[in-house]
């Protein structure tokens, strides 16, 4: 089954930019989604096939997606992103689809 | 505006069963593929099942729920079920109901605020 790995954890100070990766194998040829997750609150999609936005979705919040990583970038960090980050592709190399997550990056504002 | 509403968990007993219900409004329910993903507490998010839009509905699971647990819909209901069957410790997770994107099955859109299953004797 496929794979996505993705660090525990990333800080950064209020107005810097946070990167959160996610690995997996040969990553750059599938799509990659990602979404937020605050405390007691349901995922909320944010970056959808590697690097569009959902409308509603700020434009500090983009992605990339090449070799075996994926990124999402979060620029001018606020407080109110202070959230899990999960990312997510689809997969069918198991003989059927699958649809599958990362195990998610906290991230903390200092 | 789009709305998903879980409901039907609790507290059940190993080897229990119980039925979740998502009640969705706001948007064609029977145009879109359905989903089930849950969270366990304090980790990360699984997908459970999946349920196409088609009146001939192609449906698939994870493997940790694969002959325990039914997705189904009615879509005169604009409804989405879950049956889960022989609970064991590990199926404790918040479920949620998720819309996969018009257009794409690969991600999910629009998700419920989900409902509380724990398995415990």
């Amino acid at each position: 089954s496929y794979v996505l790995t993705q660090p525990p954890s990333v800080s950064v100070a209020p107005g810097q930019t946070a990167r959160i990766t996610c690995g997996g194998d040969n990553i750059g040829v599938k799509s990659v989604h990602w979404y937020q997750q605050k405390p007691g609150q349901a995922p909320v999609l944010v970056v959808y096939d590697d690097s569009d936005r959902p409308s509603g979705i700020p434009e500090r919040f983009s992605g990339s997606n090449s070799g075996n990583t994926a990124t999402l970038t979060i620029s001018r960090v606020e407080a109110g992103d202070e959230a899990d980050y999960y990312c997510q592709v689809w997969d069918s190399s198991s003989g059927h689809p699958y649809w599958v997550f990362g195990g998610g990056t906290k991230l903390t504002v200092l | 505006e789009v709305q998903l509403v879980e409901s039907g968990g609790g507290l059940v007993q190993p080897g229990g069963s119980l039925r979740l219900s998502c009640a969705a409004s706001g948007f064609t329910f029977r145009s879109y593929e359905m989903n089930w993903v849950r969270q366990a507490p304090g980790k990360g998010l699984e997908w459970v099942s999946y349920s196409s839009s088609s009146s001939a509905v192609t449906i698939y699971y994870a493997d940790s729920v694969k002959g325990r647990f039914t997705i189904s819909r009615d879509n005169a209901k604009n409804s989405l079920y879950l049956q889960m069957n022989s609970l064991r410790a590990e199926d404790t997770a918040v479920y949620y109901c998720a819309r996969a994107a018009a257009g794409s099955d690969y991600y999910f859109d629009y998700w419920g605020r989900g409902t509380l299953v724990t398995v415990s004797s």
